[in-house]
């Protein structure tokens, strides 16, 4: 499975924007990037996905490189609420969603 | 929309005993994958099924088994447990409309505490 290199942690304050980085040199042409967040004593939710193009969606932007051996997730303003591991994951169709360590990321009032 | 449904959601065992975590998924969802998270390893994928059929397994020890319902609901189970089994587990549904774009939907998982 294509594997993703997240930092261990992040920091930001309250109503600033959050650049989220992750790296997946070894993605192949059919993964599907996808991000996943857990707020504390929660079970991981769907954040966004996206293959080559960027997305929006009401939560959060995703940025993907031309060629797509990484990626952004933007967070406009940062709220105390968006204080969770942000998890990025590679998928297609033959495999299962495998999380990797993720990135814990404080929100500073 | 009710979410997804794991139940029990706290429980205690001691080693050696058997325990079965049941998990509802989203009404119309027929995919349902299991995950153990622990403070060590983070969230491992134990399982996947779909219209009763194991579809892809993770790296565990044959003590960890599954099964899916008609009605889509799962129940997992581990036997002879061991203390490193002390985990939270959990359940995600999905339509599966398309794997590579489908979006789970986790339950508020069984914190199991083996003793």
């Amino acid at each position: 499975d294509a594997k993703t290199t997240q930092p261990n942690s992040m920091e930001s304050n309250e109503e600033e924007p959050v650049h989220l980085p992750c790296n997946h040199s070894t993605i192949s042409g059919t993964d599907y990037i996808h991000w996943y967040r857990q707020l504390p004593s929660q079970g991981p939710e769907y954040v966004i996905h996206g293959l080559t193009s960027n997305v929006n969606n009401r939560m959060a932007s995703l940025a993907i490189a031309e060629d797509r051996k990484s990626s952004t997730l933007i967070l406009h303003r940062a709220t105390l609420r968006d204080a969770a591991v942000y998890y990025c994951i590679l998928r297609d169709r033959g495999n299962d969603m495998r999380f990797g360590a993720g990135t814990r990321l404080t929100v500073k009032p | 929309k009710a979410g997804v449904t794991q139940t029990p959601r706290y429980l205690i065992k001691t080693r050696g005993q058997q325990v079965t975590l049941s998990c509802s998924p989203i009404s119309g969802h027929r995919s349902v994958s299991w995950y153990q998270q622990t403070p060590g390893q983070g969230l491992q994928f134990l399982f996947e099924y779909f219209s009763e059929t194991q579809r892809n397994k993770g790296n565990f020890p044959g003590r960890f088994s599954g099964r899916q319902f008609s009605n889509s609901r799962s129940e997992m189970n581990v036997s002879t447990l061991e203390l490193g089994d002390s985990a939270l587990y959990l359940c995600a549904s999905s339509f599966d409309s398309d794997r590579a774009t489908g979006e789970l939907f986790f339950g508020e998982g069984s914190r199991l505490t083996v003793l």
